[in-house]
């Protein structure tokens, strides 16, 4: 699976988007970037993936780059339940690759 | 339909007893997954199962064991704690190989003294 890197720590203010980069140059063409979060120590959350075109549900917005490098989430109006830590990850995990990969993530506080 | 389901919640052991954690889904899924998560870090994959009858060994399997008893639940097995294996354990689940998406349980909590 592809490297990601993520920034440790991130604040955004209640009620504002949140913008959470996430780098991943060595992603390879079957490779999903996908993003989870884990609010205060319970099982991680899915929140969204894409391939390639950008992606959106209730919870986020996803934008990937032309060029597949970099990807952001986008939450459009945080709020303090939002307040946990945001997994980017890649993998194929459609053409049988079981595996996520968990990096440390970014710690998303909320501020009111 | 309550999804992924651990039990139990946390134990405290003394090195070298063993356990088995428990974890059922009610979604009907084919892949399941043990996780464990040590403080401040990411989640490491311990063993899966990609269908019933079926499983196999993730990044850390050493030390642990595990059954797919059917096709709701998958248990891990730690046959001699040590205190190497205090973390936080996740059981995960998914529909089957080509789907993206593991949902995940409330986690175990395991303390080895």
């Amino acid at each position: 699976d592809a490297k990601t890197t993520q920034p440790p720590s991130m604040d955004c203010a209640e009620g504002r988007a949140a913008n959470l980069p996430c780098n991943h140059s060595t992603i390879s063409g079957n490779e999903y970037v996908y993003w989870y979060r884990q609010i205060h120590s319970q099982g991680p959350q899915y929140i969204i993936h894409g391939l390639k075109n950008n992606e959106t549900n209730e919870m986020a917005s996803l934008i990937i780059t032309e060029d597949r490098k970099s990807s952001t989430l986008i939450l459009p109006h945080a709020t303090l339940r939002d307040t946990a830590v945001y997994y980017c990850i890649v993998s194929d995990l459609n053409f049988g690759n079981e595996k996520l990969t968990f990096g440390t993530g970014t710690r998303l506080t909320i501020i009111p | 339909n309550a999804g992924v389901t651990q039990t139990p919640k946390f134990q405290v052991l003394k090195t070298g007893q063993s356990m088995t954690l428990q974890c059922a889904q009610d979604m009907n899924h084919n892949s399941m997954y043990w996780y464990r998560q040590d403080p401040g870090m990411g989640l490491r994959l311990i063993y899966y199962s990609a269908s019933e009858g079926t499983t196999d060994k993730g990044e850390v399997p050493n030390g642990y064991n595990v059954s797919r008893l059917n096709k709701r639940e998958f248990s891990l097995r730690l046959e001699s704690a040590a205190p190497s294996q205090t973390s936080v354990y996740f059981c995960a689940s998914k529909r089957d190989r080509a789907q993206e998406t593991q949902y995940f349980g409330p986690g175990t909590r395991l303390l080895v003294l």
